[in-house]
């Protein structure tokens, strides 16, 4: 199956500060990544749809100036959480998008910002 | 925007026992219906997938079932093994004719226990 990477897979952060997740299709091109959210025991928030070599469709109630997504190929999209805040701390999954419906996810990064 | 409901929210089978996951979603126009599979701390995996020109797939085990005039869809593991605890959840997409938006709608999830 496709297989896809996610650098990385445990940050932890001062507040105030940014980081930057990567996500990455390894041997197939994706046109459209997801970034999702998830909370402990709860299901995937999709927070926005990156498509290559445009802009970033944010779902609602996704500020797009804190979570600023760059897909600038076929295979690497990237997600930055800016001024991270301790609510901001969560577990991020990234999932590409094969042929046609099928999603295949990464293996999440685990965000904790103190 | 469409609507996921998954039940049951937990569910305990007994080793070799039948376990069944139902899921309802709102958008008529929703085509495709996967389920994954997530463990404590890891990626959700694909473990099956339905398209709505099928009523019914099998792959070994697993079989999902999709009714489109109900607008609901099962997930159906037969000889359950310990190995099969986890977290699933049911998802629907709406492939929109002409346009790109694959985004999944998920269920809340059901975490599943087979006791040995």
């Amino acid at each position: 199956g496709a297989v896809v990477s996610q650098h990385p897979s445990r940050v932890i952060c001062k507040s105030g500060t940014s980081v930057k997740i990567e996500c990455r299709s390894l041997d197939f091109q994706a046109t459209t990544m997801f970034w999702y959210r998830q909370f402990p025991k709860q299901s995937l928030m999709l927070m926005a749809t990156s498509n290559e070599g445009s802009k970033a469709t944010y779902e609602q109630g996704v500020e797009k100036d804190k979570f600023l997504i760059n897909h600038a190929s076929l295979t690497l999209s990237t997600l930055t959480v800016t001024s991270a805040h301790p609510e901001d701390s969560s577990f991020y999954i990234c999932s590409a998008r094969w042929l046609d419906e099928t999603q295949y996810f990464g293996p999440g990064t685990r965000l904790l910002v103190l | 925007g469409e609507n996921v409901e998954q039940h049951p929210s937990t569910l305990s089978v007994q080793e070799g026992d039948s376990a069944v996951i139902k899921c309802t979603y709102s958008d008529s126009a929703s085509n495709y219906f996967p389920w994954y599979k997530q463990e404590l701390g890891k990626r959700p995996q694909l473990i099956i997938d339905i398209r709505s020109n099928v009523g019914e797939k099998k792959d070994q085990r697993i079989a999902v079932t999709l009714n489109k005039t109900a607008k609901h869809f099962s997930l159906h593991i037969t000889e359950t093994q310990p190995e099969d605890s986890a977290v699933y959840f049911c998802a629907a997409s709406n492939r929109r004719r002409g346009g790109s938006n694959y985004k999944l709608t998920f269920g809340k999830g059901t975490l599943l226990t087979v006791n040995p």
